[in-house]
């Protein structure tokens, strides 16, 4: 059964930084577009960033610019956040979502994680 | 491209279809004639599950009730006869242009 992973959430102060990780099994990880997507509580779905196959494509959304990186480790089939200078407003669970048509992302996320909680707080 | 969904809120008789509509404020159809409209439903306390993809095209194992439809700028979530394990939020998202944007969610409850 396909899986994606998640981890490294957890509170930290604003300012913080912290890095979340995301393990993929039983698909070929190497040639799928990756996404993290986020839902503060009680709130509707946001996309974050997009990472293409070799990395060689990487885009965010405005609010996250500069402050977060998306990354990938094909070999190990994992995807990273490092998530830098962080504000409340990114309080959220945060989704690992495999995209995958193999030309471009295009929002299918048809894989979800069971996301982790990211609490940025004094 | 700014998703607006309606309603936000849609109260349904159990057997009794429903619709939820969603707009985009630019047309979602890309420069390979495809349309990057995508339908998911969260039920309470899950991760969101993929329903519909492209605008009309049903996941593997997602009842036959659900059905897309629309073009451009305009899109419909329709479920024939709703039933229990239908209660959640369903989202619209567009992936035609960066950034991807999602509809706010509409919330179906059972009346």
């Amino acid at each position: 059964e396909v899986h994606l992973v998640e981890s490294g959430g957890g509170l930290v102060q604003p300012g913080g930084s912290l890095r979340l990780s995301c393990v993929a099994s039983a698909f070929t990880f190497s040639t799928s577009w990756m996404t993290w997507v986020r839902q503060a509580p009680g709130k509707g779905l946001e996309w974050v960033a997009n990472i293409n196959q070799d990395s060689s494509k990487e885009v965010y959304v405005d609010s996250v610019k500069g402050r977060f990186t998306i990354s990938r480790d094909n070999a190990k089939n994992s995807l990273y956040l490092q998530m830098n200078s962080l504000r409340a407003e990114d309080t959220a669970v945060y989704y690992c979502v495999r995209d995958p048509y193999s030309s471009g992302g295009y929002a299918a996320f048809d894989i979800w994680g069971q996301g982790t909680m990211v609490t940025v707080s004094s | 491209v700014v998703m607006t969904q309606s309603p936000l809120s849609l109260p349904v008789t159990l057997g009794q279809p429903a619709s939820i509509s969603c707009r985009s404020s630019e047309s979602l159809v890309y420069k390979d004639e495809n349309t990057y409209l995508n339908w998911f439903q969260q039920r309470p306390g899950q991760s969101p599950r993929r329903l519909l993809f492209k605008v009309s095209n049903r996941d593997s194992g997602v009842p036959d009730r659900f059905s897309g439809s629309g073009s451009g700028t305009d899109f419909t979530l329709k479920i024939s006869r709703v039933e229990a394990e239908d209660v959640g939020v369903y989202y619209c998202v567009q992936g035609t242009k960066w950034p991807y944007t999602f509809g706010q969610g509409t919330t179906l409850e059972i009346k």
